[in-house]
């Protein structure tokens, strides 16, 4: 069973304009982690944050922010005033107790952002 | 935050052939290295996990055979694409984390094959 979901597939804006997108994880374990990466078309892995699953403070950084919220398991990302250079594929992922460092990655959610 | 460095970033070779890409992590020491896979417009999947000193555990429907894993030293992962055909063309990437605590796993820069 598919344990990281990003229903948004893909999501269009137009500059400056916030856009949201949607994380909802499952996992039995008590104690795990929740990150986010970007993946411009070049490639590599940009790491965006980490959250353990005790810490549901929502934590804002720039332009990003994410709201952790365990009762719906779900681990949303909001890029405020979006930029073209936000033009990238995100994706959510989870780190289990059991599984250090070994992530699970969801489908990715494609951001266009146009001038 | 720890550098985990990816070679070659991108090979083009024959159907038939063999490719060997590295991962090395270059200021830690890494008990255990991830592999990741992803096709285009798809997301990353596990392939396998190699620990040091050990064989790897691959993930299911990953065959063993193809994807030779070497985790020789805590600095080096190998993986050794064997009799490549063209579809295993795909983003390889790998992960490394710390050898000793919990600590996220750090991210090479991935590996674009295309088999011709």
């Amino acid at each position: 069973a598919q344990k990281v979901t990003q229903a948004q597939t893909e999501i269009s804006v137009v500059e400056k304009e916030d856009v949201t997108l949607d994380c909802v994880y499952e996992t039995r374990d008590t104690t795990y982690y929740l990150f986010w990466y970007k993946q411009p078309p070049s490639g590599e892995l940009v790491f965006l944050i980490r959250r353990n699953s005790f810490d549901e403070q929502n934590e804002i950084s720039g332009r990003y922010s994410w709201n952790f919220q365990k009762s719906t398991s779900s681990f949303n990302f909001t890029i405020t005033a979006s930029q073209v250079v936000d033009s990238a594929v995100y994706f959510c992922a989870l780190s289990e107790d059991d599984s250090w460092g070994k992530l699970q990655f969801g489908a990715g959610t494609q951001v266009v952002v146009t001038p | 935050g720890a550098v985990v460095s990816q070679h070659p970033s991108r090979v083009i070779c024959k159907s038939g052939t063999s490719v060997k890409i590295e991962c090395r992590s270059l200021d830690f020491q890494a008990t255990t290295m991830f592999w990741y896979r992803q096709f285009p417009k798809q997301s990353l999947m596990l392939m396998a996990t190699s620990n040091e000193g050990s064989k790897a555990t691959y993930e299911q429907g990953v065959e063993k055979d193809k994807f030779l894993i070497n985790h020789a030293s805590l600095t080096l992962s190998t993986l050794t694409v064997t009799s490549a055909h063209p579809e295993d063309s795909s983003f390889y990437i790998c992960s490394a984390r710390y050898r000793t605590g919990r600590s996220e796993a750090f991210f090479g820069q991935g590996t674009r094959l295309t088999v011709v």
